[in-house]
């Protein structure tokens, strides 16, 4: 495998099941995150980790639970999700965050979520 | 804090002709601005970046885009357009994050 990649592709799931979403980079990078994707809005940065510590959490809600065990692999647990979370789940890698310098991301294909 | 907007939201475009799509930022300070694209069911791959230097960038599959500090833009071009660039495209400026504008989807008519 190269690249970032990203586990399911597809996932539909009742409001009251619980799932969990991954992500593995295979370019040696240090930081991860997470972003959602809604038809016709901006990407939304949800959770940012940068060596392992969660660095950023974009006001995200509780039913969104990240995990980044390793700088190599991350998690994103759901569980009562509702409808309008109903989206595109990309997941990207970078050498490291830093606070002002250039920070090129690598992205993976992205989980399409659907909540019934 | 930064943002980005990109004026057209849907382009269509004959192959075979040529291709602009606008991006606007605003950042206080020298920006490093990325153009991605995300073709149907993929993630976003990186067509080309600036951080600083020339301001005519090449990127990959044709593409170029230049910085212009005056006008606070960085414009995506390719001369002559193929039917597998259609696909949607986003600009984004790097302070300690990224900021995506909304994307410009085109349409490649043969």
């Amino acid at each position: 495998e190269t690249g970032v990649t990203q586990t399911p592709r597809h996932l539909v799931m009742g409001m009251t099941n619980k799932k969990s979403l991954k992500c593995e980079q295979h370019l040696g990078h240090n930081a991860m995150y997470w972003y959602k994707q809604s038809a016709k809005k901006p990407l939304e940065l949800m959770f940012v980790y940068n060596f392992k510590e969660q660095t950023e959490n974009n006001s995200v809600p509780s039913r969104f639970s990240p995990e980044c065990p390793n700088s190599s692999h991350l998690f994103l647990h759901l569980h009562t999700l509702q409808p309008e979370d109903s989206a595109l789940y990309l997941c990207a890698s970078s050498q490291e965050t830093s606070g002002s310098s250039y920070n090129e991301q690598f992205f993976g294909p992205g989980t399409r979520l659907t909540v019934l | 804090a930064q943002s980005v907007t990109q004026p057209d939201i849907h382009i269509t475009v004959s192959e075979g002709a040529s291709l602009e799509l606008r991006c606007n930022y605003s950042y206080g300070a020298t920006p490093y601005l990325f153009w991605y694209v995300q073709s149907p069911g993929q993630g976003l791959q990186l067509l080309l970046k600036y951080f600083s230097g020339d301001t005519l960038v090449q990127g990959i599959k044709g593409f170029e885009a230049e910085f212009k500090r005056s006008q606070s833009s960085f414009n995506l071009r390719k001369p002559s357009v193929h039917w597998s660039d259609a696909a949607e495209y986003f600009c984004a400026v790097n302070d300690y994050k990224l900021s995506f504008g909304a994307g410009t989807t085109v349409t490649v008519r043969a």
